[in-house]
């Protein structure tokens, strides 16, 4: 079965780094997806990665390796805004995109 | 642009009645998306559609059906509402960028609750 492992939940200091983790078993691979979700909000599009590396946009980076089934997404300089769900999510060999449950994290100053 | 919008953002069923959610996207997206969430799972796939007059089954289609009569707008119909349907229901649209990726567009959601 297809499968997209994530935290539950994490905390983390303002003003600190954190990294949240996905690892994942796909029938094939064609992409993974980060994204935000405030409570009570839909998730917003946060970062794409199709090929092994780091990808950096501002404050958050996003990480792929292939051969290891792993993805992390790293932020910087917390701000309590940060407070949200990340899902990960992959595109697989059908072109549908597998999500995970999602990471709640919680930013505390 | 308004994006991704959604009728209703509220309503409650009693079991065995009918509904109709609604999603239109101004964004001219060719694919469009009905997803429900809920709980300590991850987004999952009812329907969707890569044009208009064209749909197909995601992972979770029994109990729904859907139209996509206009390359705007994608309905979701529940026929007869069980408690089991009680979710939060995304609609998205996207389409393929230059360098192959799509990016998919959510909407606000549509909180359904079946008595």
């Amino acid at each position: 079965g297809q499968n997209i492992d994530q935290p539950t939940e994490m905390t983390a200091t303002e003003g600190a780094i954190v990294q949240i983790n996905c690892t994942y078993q796909t029938s094939g691979f064609n992409g993974l997806f980060w994204y935000q979700q405030h409570a009570g909000e839909a998730p917003t599009f946060l970062s794409y990665n199709v090929l092994d590396g780091l990808e950096e946009k501002g404050r958050f980076s996003s990480f792929l390796s292939r051969s290891k089934g792993y993805s992390y997404l790293l932020l910087k300089e917390l701000q309590m805004k940060d407070s949200a769900s990340y899902l990960c999510a992959v595109r697989d060999s059908n072109y549908q995109l597998i999500w995970g449950a999602g990471t709640k994290l919680i930013i505390k100053p | 642009n308004a994006g991704v919008t959604q009728t209703p953002k509220f309503r409650v069923l009693k079991t065995g009645q009918s509904m109709t959610l609604l999603c239109a996207q101004d964004m001219n997206h060719e694919y469009m998306y009905w997803y429900r969430q809920d709980p300590g799972m991850g987004l999952r796939l009812i329907h969707y559609s890569v044009g208009e007059g064209t749909t197909a089954k995601g992972e979770v289609p029994d109990g729904y059906n859907v139209s996509r009569l206009k390359k705007q707008n994608f309905l979701l119909g529940l026929e007869s509402a069980a408690p089991s349907q009680t979710s939060v229901y995304f609609c998205a649209s996207s389409y393929v960028g230059g360098t192959g990726q799509e990016t998919q567009y959510f909407g606000p959601g549509t909180r359904l609750l079946v008595l």
